[in-house]
C-alpha cells in the first residue's frame, strides 16, 4: 500500500538557520502531495501542496517539490524563525483509491533564538 | 466558505465512563469524514472514515464507535473509557473541487 516516511525529529536550529525535512512516499497511482503544519495544541493546517510531478509548493516561505524520479517531496525553508516551531507532516492522497490519505509520522521541528 | 468545528475542546473523564465527541462541517456537502487520534508526541492514527450517512468505516478495532446521523455530522463515541484513550482527537473532511484534509481545532481528552 501506499505509505510516507519522514526524516526522525525532533529537529533543534537557530534562528535564521536553513531547514530541510526530508520526505519521501510510495504509491502504486499519482498521488498529490502535502506539507501540513501543526502548533501546539491546534488541529492541522495546510502548509503547501503539489498534484504533479515538477510542481513547487510554495507558502510563507517553505517550498518543496514535486520530485517523481525520487519519489521525494522535501520540505525547505531558508531561514527560519522562532514561530516556525511545530510539528511537520507530510502526506500524499491517491486519487487511485479515492479520497486516501496517508500522512507521515511527523517532525518535530524547535527553532531556538 | 467552509468550516469545521469540534466539541468539546478539552475533555477529562474517569476510566469506565461514557464518550461522545463530535464533529460539525459547514459549508460543504457529502463530504468524507474522517476521524484521527494522536497519542502524545506521536503522529495521527486513523481511527473512522465515512463516505455518507450510515456509512462507517473503522480502521483500527477498539473499543471507540463511530456514527454520522447526518450528512455534515460525525460523532466519536465510547461506552466505557480505557486509560489509553487519552490523546488529541482530530476530525477532518474532504472533497468537493480540493483534493486535501481540512481539520477541526481538535479535542484534548484525558483519561483519569
Amino acid at each position: 500500500g501506499d505509505s510516507v516516511t519522514q526524516m526522525e525529529g525532533p529537529v533543534t536550529l537557530s534562528e535564521e538557520a536553513f531547514l530541510t525535512i526530508n520526505c519521501t512516499y510510495t504509491a502504486t497511482g499519482y498521488p498529490s502531495l502535502f506539507w501540513y503544519v501543526q502548533y501546539p495544541g491546534e488541529g492541522l493546517q495546510l502548509l503547501l501542496k503539489a498534484t504533479k510531478a515538477d510542481d513547487k509548493g510554495s507558502n510563507k516561505g517553505f517550498e518543496a517539490t514535486y520530485r517523481k524520479e525520487t519519489t521525494s517531496f522535501h520540505l525547505e525553508k531558508g531561514s527560519v524563525q522562532v514561530s516556525d516551531s511545530a510539528v511537520y507532516f507530510c502526506a500524499l492522497s491517491d486519487h487511485n483509491y479515492g479520497q486516501n490519505f496517508v500522512f507521515g509520522p511527523g517532525t518535530r521541528l524547535s527553532v531556538l533564538p | 466558505s467552509q468550516t469545521i468545528h469540534q466539541w468539546p475542546a478539552t475533555l477529562v473523564q474517569p476510566v469506565g465512563s461514557p464518550l461522545s465527541l463530535e464533529c460539525t462541517v459547514e459549508g460543504t456537502s457529502n463530504p468524507n469524514l474522517y476521524w484521527y487520534r494522536q497519542a502524545a508526541g506521536r503522529g495521527l492514527q486513523l481511527l473512522f472514515y465515512s463516505v455518507g450517512i450510515g456509512q462507517i468505516s473503522s480502521e483500527v478495532p477498539q473499543n471507540l464507535s463511530a456514527s454520522r446521523p447526518q450528512d455534515r455530522q460525525f460523532i466519536l463515541s465510547s461506552k466505557k473509557l480505557l486509560l489509553s484513550d487519552s490523546g488529541f482527537y482530530l476530525c477532518a473532511w474532504s472533497g468537493g473541487v480540493s483534493d486535501e484534509q481540512f481539520f477541526g481545532p481538535g479535542t484534548r481528552l484525558t483519561v483519569l
